[in-house]
């Protein structure tokens, strides 16, 4: 089955922690993977995308395809990173823009 | 002005009611669709669109329709709305003129809160 599994549904930390937003994917094919972000008052908006390689907003995110993972990375939690932030297959072929989403994970960034 | 804009932002229905939201796009994208938002289950596709000719369902199409009137404009239809269609209603749209990659950037409208009672 084609899935996406973000197994924390709210992650709290403070400001200049590390962070760390998990995604696991199930896909047979390959995969693009990407995390969207939601924050308050604002649409969902494309933050970054594995095949881009780039840092966003401080934010990095690897994929292991080994592990089946995208996990977002940022080495200091500003209070502004506090949103919801969605994981995302992208899949290929005939289903391209048809994302399949994960559950999402809250970040609450404390001062 | 906003890309992707979505009517009513907020709508209260009753059971058994008739309910179209619409989606209006100033991108040029040629495709559109429509997510369900529901806390703990993230975003699930209802319908999508290729292009005006070519609608699919998604994983969750029962109980909605939609129309693809114009490039620009998609709209989503409960014929005979039920409590659990009570959820935040997104529309998006990407463009793939420039591939696959393309095709998978979603540009998202601001979303209708639609409660059924």
């Amino acid at each position: 089955a084609q899935r996406v599994t973000q197994p924390e549904k709210l992650l709290s930390v403070f400001k200049g922690a590390p962070v760390e937003l998990k995604c696991n994917y199930s896909y047979s094919g390959s995969p693009e993977l990407f995390w969207y972000v939601q924050y308050s008052r604002q649409r969902l908006q494309l933050l970054l995308r594995h095949i881009s390689r780039e840092s966003i907003k401080g934010f990095t995110a690897d994929l292991n395809k080994g592990e089946t993972s995208f996990h977002l990375k940022k080495p200091f939690a500003q209070e502004e990173d506090s949103a919801m932030y969605y994981c995302a297959l992208g899949r290929g072929s005939g289903n391209t823009g048809k994302l399949i989403f994960g559950q999402g994970t809250t970040l609450q960034v404390k001062p | 002005d906003a890309d992707v804009t979505q009517t009513p932002r907020n709508r209260i229905t009753k059971t058994g009611k008739r309910i179209m939201l619409e989606c209006s796009q100033t991108k040029g994208h040629d495709r559109m669709y429509w997510y369900r938002q529901d806390p703990g289950l993230g975003l699930r596709l209802i319908y999508y669109s290729f292009d005006v000719k070519d609608i699919n369902k998604g994983e969750i199409s029962d109980g909605y329709s939609v129309s693809r009137q114009a490039q620009a404009k998609f709209s989503l239809s409960l014929e005979s709305a039920i409590p659990n269609q009570t959820a935040l209603y997104f529309c998006a749209t990407s463009d793939s003129s420039t591939g696959s990659l393309g095709a998978n950037v979603l540009t998202f409208g601001a979303g209708s809160r639609l409660t059924v009672l």
